[in-house]
């Protein structure tokens, strides 16, 4: 089973700053199984990014996803306030089919 | 526009059983691969079942197999998690999600708004 670490945990960001958010996996994925969800409280997840770097539909050019192997990263390049949220990443795979990180949380500095 | 429309949570005594229906629109619904994710109050995200567009195949995570079934009818664009046998750890917020293509694994990119289920005595 493939298991994904996010890091950091938690980080304080002010708007305007950048992001940069992190996901190992435990062995090698494949990039086009690699995808970024946006959650914020009390609301469904959204999809940001697939494939590991195409930004899905009506997601902002500000998103953007990068990596492979074992490494991949979610970058924000300027914070809007709508962007503190948490931020989960998810792979596809054998078995389980679906693994979800643990999440990271950004939150207003 | 797609919309995925919850139904069937609630409060439900530990092993008894319950049944999730998501109903869907603004899309071909017999075209993708429809799944259910849910989360644990204060908790992440897990993957708990997807079926494919042919209403045949499907998977389960370990913690659900044997317990829950996922199913579809394509003519009532309607997805189902009967869940048997519930445990107090499947108290969580249920959604269904669309998958993003035809093939599995490449995203999940409409969410229903979420359904409660609350297992407890």
């Amino acid at each position: 089973e493939i298991v994904l670490t996010q890091s950091p945990g938690t980080l304080s960001l002010s708007p305007g700053e950048r992001a940069t958010l992190s996901c190992r996996a435990s062995q090698s994925i494949i990039s086009s199984y690699l995808a970024w969800y946006q959650q914020k409280p009390g609301q469904a997840p959204r999809l940001l990014i697939y494939g590991a770097s195409s930004r899905a539909t009506g997601i902002p050019d500000r998103f953007s996803g990068s990596g492979s192997g074992t490494d991949f990263t979610l970058t924000i390049s300027r914070l809007e306030p709508e962007d503190f949220a948490v931020y989960y990443c998810q792979q596809y795979g054998s078995s389980p089919r679906y693994t979800f990180g643990q999440g990271t949380k950004l939150e207003i500095k | 526009d797609v919309q995925l429309l919850e139904s069937g949570g609630g409060l439900v005594q530990p092993g008894g059983s319950l049944r999730l229906s998501c109903a869907a629109s603004g899309f071909t619904f017999s075209n993708y691969g429809m799944n259910w994710v849910r989360q644990a109050p204060g908790k992440g995200l897990e993957w708990v079942s997807s079926i494919l567009d042919d209403a045949a195949t499907t998977y389960y995570a370990d913690s659900v197999k044997g317990r829950f079934t996922i199913s579809r009818d394509n003519s009532k664009n309607t997805v189902f998690l009967q869940m048997n046998r519930l445990r107090a750890e499947d108290t969580a917020v249920y959604y269904c999600a669309k998958d993003r293509r035809v093939l599995m694994g490449f995203g999940m990119d409409y969410w229903g708004q979420g359904n409660l289920v609350i297992v407890s005595s």
